[in-house]
């Protein structure tokens, strides 16, 4: 079945550490996005990718980096340099054209040890 | 400016009708979008509608767009127990490649 695969499903995070999300998608879209939920809250956009080797920084990019070396891979690294990292960080992905619809990865739940 | 605005809680019966609210902001909308969101899980796409579009019934599931009044509503008909989840109105604007999203709607249905 084609989908979108997130792991782990949770992670846990010491202080000065950075820690790589993997986001995979076997849908062949071309563009992948990062957003951060907070509980009571919509979802902000972090960072997104319309194509292989390209990508650009969403709302709250600050602290965080990601890579886009294959286009079913785009993983997101919370840097030491985040402060408040504890969320949900969902992944998303569409075709690149139009109002395609997002379809959303199970997320990860990002803890501070 | 972009702006997705949702009440936040909605209480109903098993078997009646629940009718979730969305205002947006932005003219430039193209497409608008419901998704739905059970307890440490993903987003689901429940449906879309394209902004020239007044209404979009897929089984028990009607969308209906104001564009005028920049107002969306989701309404589910014979609500069951397992609608229970938050509900989130997202907004495609032109231009901006992500989606806007409202804060949720907790949708709860009472046996």
């Amino acid at each position: 079945d084609g989908g979108i695969t997130q792991s782990p499903k949770y992670l846990f995070r010491k202080e000065g550490q950075n820690v790589t999300l993997s986001c995979e998608q076997n849908l062949n879209h071309d563009a992948m996005y990062w957003y951060r939920q907070d509980p009571g809250q919509g979802l902000r956009l972090i960072y997104y990718s319309q194509i292989v080797n390209d990508f650009q920084k969403g709302d709250i990019a600050e602290g965080y980096s990601v890579s886009r070396e294959k286009k079913e891979s785009f993983p997101l690294t919370v840097t030491s340099a985040q402060k408040n990292p504890t969320a949900f960080y969902l992944c998303a992905s569409s075709m690149a054209t139009g109002g395609q619809p997002q379809h959303f990865g199970d997320g990860t739940r990002l803890s501070i040890l | 400016g972009e702006d997705v605005e949702q009440s936040l809680f909605l209480s109903v019966r098993e078997g009646d009708s629940s009718v979730i609210n969305c205002t947006y902001t932005d003219s430039s909308s193209t497409y608008l979008y419901w998704y739905k969101q059970e307890p440490g899980a993903g987003l689901q796409l429940l449906t879309y509608i394209f902004s020239n579009m007044d209404m979009k019934q897929d089984q028990r599931l009607t969308v209906l767009l104001n564009k005028k009044d920049k107002h969306l509503s989701l309404r589910i008909a014979d609500t069951q127990t397992g609608d229970s989840a938050i509900y989130f109105c997202a907004e495609k604007v032109t231009g901006r490649r992500a989606l806007t999203f409202g804060s949720g709607t907790r949708l709860q249905v009472q046996p």
